[in-house]
């Protein structure tokens, strides 16, 4: 059974801080991806990566930045927190190509 | 680049009723179309797909279809329950690095 887990359920963080977002999974997926999920607005690709130190930005990059060192962990920085990334934020993963997605348990960030 | 357009964007329904989603993608070679569901508080989680050399599976209660001539999906949900509740998501994927693009999301719900 796949697991993917992320470090937090719920963070709450103050304008300007450097925010890190863990995520991780135990099944060797090549690819992994960052969502953002607000109300009305579906899940939104910020950063995807196809295999270890490799990234593509998605739809949503400002703002962000990844660091995948190992291929089991994808982390999502936030260089300087602003109100308006307040959101829950997914993590999935994939074997590779067209293929079923899996996701984390999400991670809710409030910005004050 | 690819564009999903998922409707309804809410759709209430009585058990045992059917509930059909639809969704129109923009990008000729998209060839894999997953839907996910996301029950309240909880992660996405594949209920089904379909590739883009079949114009119809069915798993149970619910079926997806493909018209890739119009380049429409739809799922369908036969015989309703109260667990079916939850947000639904369609994507589209085409080749390449085959990142998703998700629909916004259907909120369905199911009265007892």
């Amino acid at each position: 059974d796949v697991k993917v887990t992320q470090s937090s359920r719920y963070l709450v963080k103050r304008t300007g801080e450097k925010v890190f977002l863990e995520c991780v999974q135990d099944m060797d997926h090549e690819n992994m991806f960052w969502y953002r999920q607000d109300p009305g607005l579906g899940l939104r690709l910020i950063y995807f990566s196809y295999d270890v130190k490799m990234k593509e930005k998605g739809d949503i990059p400002e703002g962000y930045s990844v660091s995948r060192e190992k291929k089991e962990r994808f982390s999502l920085i936030l260089e300087s927190a602003s109100t308006n990334q307040t959101s829950m934020y997914l993590c999935a993963s994939r074997v590779g190509g067209p293929d079923t997605q899996y996701f984390g348990p999400g991670t809710r960030l409030t910005v004050l | 680049g690819e564009n999903v357009e998922q409707h309804p964007s809410t759709l209430s329904v009585q058990e045992g009723d059917s509930a059909v989603i639809k969704c129109t993608y923009s990008d000729s070679a998209s060839n894999y179309f997953p839907w996910y569901k996301q029950e309240l508080g909880k992660r996405p989680q594949l209920i089904i797909d379909i590739r883009s050399n079949v114009g119809e599976k069915k798993d149970q209660r619910i079926a997806v279809t493909l018209n890739k001539t119009a380049k429409h999906f739809s799922l369908h949900i036969t015989e309703t329950q109260p667990e079916d509740s939850a947000v639904y998501f369609c994507a589209a994927l085409s080749g390449g690095s085959y990142i998703p693009t998700f629909g916004r999301g259907t909120s369905l719900i199911v009265h007892p």
